[in-house]
């Protein structure tokens, strides 16, 4: 079975720093990668995906994500945060093929200070 | 986007009564929905596959005679949460699963629309 950890629970920036959440999932297979949002008070929202193709994914919001094979990983970036992106972060990833259970990380509650 | 609606947002019940909560998926249809739950500072945890017209599959641990799952319709799911403890308040999230139809080049894909959330407190 897959497994997700997001190391980083809590973090808080200041606006237009940079931001660099990690994820590290664990699968013996080919796999397919999310970051949802939770932005307070809504529901969640895919952010991006990876499924093939380009490791460098883009998502809404100037967010983007690089799967590295080797390291396991999908850490989200953004090279300069607003207020605007105080939410929760959730890293997700389900075996490819078809259509397979999405195994969520336990969530980075990220808090932009202006 | 696509919507999904959970009703009710929020509900507190007394040990050994039942609640029921819906799923709707407000402008596609779905004929497969899924059910989480989430407690404070964790992760989604998967309970079940809700599938229209079949039986539910349950997660491994998740107990099908204490959340009932019906999926009678394309754009309704409902979990009841029989006979109540206080052990059972938790946030339960649900989704519904969609085709979207990739950019130029993209093909389609399956995409997980997530409702706001239903906040059960067991007094």
């Amino acid at each position: 079975a897959q497994s997700v950890s997001q190391h980083n629970h809590h973090v808080i920036l200041s606006e237009a720093a940079s931001l660099e959440l990690g994820c590290n999932y664990s699968y013996g297979g080919t796999v397919n990668l999310f970051w949802y949002v939770q932005y307070p008070g809504q529901h969640l929202q895919l952010l991006l995906k990876y499924f093939s193709g380009d490791p460098l994914v883009k998502g809404i919001k100037g967010f983007e994500a690089e799967f590295i094979k080797s390291k396991f990983s999908f850490n989200l970036r953004k090279p300069s945060v607003q207020w605007s992106d105080t939410a929760e972060y959730f890293c997700a990833v389900s075996p490819s093929g078809g259509y397979q259970k999405v195994t969520f990380g336990t969530g980075t509650k990220l808090q932009v200070i202006p | 986007g696509a919507v999904v609606s959970q009703h009710p947002s929020r509900v507190i019940c007394k040990s050994g009564t039942s609640v029921k909560i819906e799923c709707r998926s407000l402008d596609f249809q779905a004929t497969t929905m899924f059910w989480y739950r989430q407690f404070p500072k964790q992760s989604l945890m998967l309970m079940a596959t809700s599938n229209e017209g079949s039986k539910a599959t349950y997660e491994q641990g998740v107990e099908k005679d204490k959340f009932l799952i019906n999926h009678a319709s394309l754009t309704l799911s409902t979990l009841t949460v029989t006979s109540a403890h206080p052990e059972d308040s938790s946030f339960y999230i649900c989704s519904a699963r969609a085709w979207v139809s990739g950019l130029a080049g993209e093909v389609p894909y399956n995409e997980q629309f997530f409702g706001p959330g239903t906040r059960l407190t067991v007094l």
